[in-house]
């Protein structure tokens, strides 16, 4: 089943902190949060795994519930690079990843 | 040094023809795998492609079958092609099988069926 992000969309003016969520109605073993801007192709940022381990970028810190189901992406002191589509991916099928529909990100200078 | 490449970037052709794609990563990695990417910019994984092994999103019509010459290549072929198959289709490839590891994405191939 596709995970299921929050919210839709965000506006920020830079500097600004933002949280998007993701959350998936069966266990997980993995959470990945990628970063795709406009015509360009999604870029890694996060990998959280089960038991805690966590890979990913230095700026960007994110969460993993595994009881709950449910991961969070913090973007603190947001830059105008900062902007683009968040996606969230949990292990699915063919043995890769199942994306969520994406959470726009504008950060306005 | 591009990591994960693709061609051609953008391909249009008509409704019945037959159609490849090409991707090549040079970032060693044992697993390949290819997205779709619709108009709404949800993102589908078609297949997994690891040693040899090839695992099918059985939702995946099989008029795409991808086809991997070497552990670096791993190309895409569509037959019959439909209207509905206009999308943006990504390679991605990843050091380790399964979602354990970091994905690198190609750039893309925008592929318009008219």
């Amino acid at each position: 089943q596709q995970p299921v992000q929050s919210p839709q969309a965000v506006i920020l003016r830079e500097g600004e902190d933002a949280v998007i969520n993701c959350s998936s109605s069966k266990a997980l073993y993995s959470v990945h949060w990628y970063r795709q801007k406009h015509g360009e192709a999604p870029v890694f940022l996060m990998i959280l795994l089960k038991g805690g381990e966590q890979k990913g970028h230095e700026k960007i810190s994110a969460s993993f519930n595994e009881k709950k189901q449910q991961s969070s992406l913090y973007l603190t002191a947001s830059q105008l690079s900062y902007s683009g589509t968040y996606f969230c991916g949990t292990d699915g099928r063919a043995d890769g990843l199942t994306f969520g529909k994406g959470t726009h990100l504008i950060i306005q200078p | 040094d591009t990591a994960v490449s693709q061609t051609p970037k953008y391909l249009v052709t008509q409704m019945g023809n037959d159609k490849s794609i090409k991707c090549e990563q040079n970032l060693g990695h044992d697993t390949m795998y290819w997205y779709k990417q619709d108009s709404k910019k949800f993102l589908k994984i078609m297949f997994s492609y690891n040693n040899k092994e090839l695992i099918i999103n059985e939702t995946v019509p099989n008029r795409f079958s991808p086809k991997s010459p070497d552990k670096a290549h791993l190309n895409l072929h569509i037959n019959s092609l439909e209207l509905g198959d206009s999308a943006v289709y990504f390679c991605a490839s990843s050091p380790v099988q399964g979602a354990i590891g970091e994905q690198y994405f190609g750039p893309g191939t925008r592929l318009t069926v008219t």
